[in-house]
């Protein structure tokens, strides 16, 4: 069965400062991979996607994230942290294999917080 | 403009009626979703729909409905039947709803409150 666990609820750093948002999928087949953020009261924005091409992916607002399949993580990551990161984050899973259909699997998110 | 249009952004019931949150795509996208979030919560998905005149349960259908008679529109109904309705209720579609990509795109949500 597939699924995700995001290693952490919560996440607190300095503004400049680096952020790490851990994530860890289990999955049969090699999977898709998402990060989507959301700020209080709105949508979920996608920042990024894993499907297979280069292991570090770059997304927007200087995110990125690396994947690792000896390690079955897809953590997320920043050099300097801004003030307009505060927010929720998911890590996504597309399961991929016979009988897709589209749905995903969601972590159960990390909220960051960015203190001035 | 493309994108994902949900309507009303807030919308206050009281028990024991029925209410549908509107969904509407002019992204050209086969499938559709609703999803429901709760407070420190992960998206829980209601229905799907791959294409349009066919859709699927999720994993918490019970108390919902749906109909896609048209590609561009997938309305929820929120029935008297949900024990528990008050929550933040998120539309997406996507290209397809097979293949690799399958990333989903969001709607800015509607947050339901029953009283």
């Amino acid at each position: 069965a597939q699924s995700v666990t995001q290693l952490d609820s919560h996440v607190s750093v300095s503004e400049g400062t680096p952020v790490l948002l851990r994530c860890n999928y289990s999955s049969s087949y090699s999977p898709s991979l998402f990060w989507y953020v959301q700020h209080p009261n709105k949508g979920l924005q996608l920042l990024l996607k894993y499907t297979s091409a280069a292991t570090l992916v770059k997304g927007i607002n200087g995110f990125e994230a690396e994947f690792k399949k000896s390690e079955t993580s897809f953590h997320l990551t920043k050099p300097s942290a801004h003030m307009s990161d505060a927010a929720e984050y998911f890590c996504v899973v597309s399961p991929y294999g016979s009988g897709n259909t589209g749905k995903l699997i969601f972590g159960q998110g990390t909220t960051l917080q960015v203190k001035p | 403009d493309g994108g994902i249009t949900q309507s009303p952004k807030y919308l206050f019931r009281k028990e024991g009626q029925n209410v549908t949150l509107s969904c509407e795509q002019n992204l050209n996208h086969d499938a559709m979703y609703w999803y429901r979030q709760d407070p420190g919560q992960g998206l829980r998905l209601i229905y799907y729909s791959q294409i349009v005149n066919d859709f699927q349960k999720g994993d918490i259908a019970e108390g919902y409905s749906v109909s896609r008679e048209k590609k561009e529109s997938f309305p929820l109904t929120v029935t008297s039947a949900q024990k528990n309705p008050t929550a933040f209720y998120l539309c997406a579609s996507s290209l397809s709803s097979s293949g690799r990509k399958g990333e989903q795109y969001f709607g800015p949500g509607t947050r339901l409150t029953v009283t």
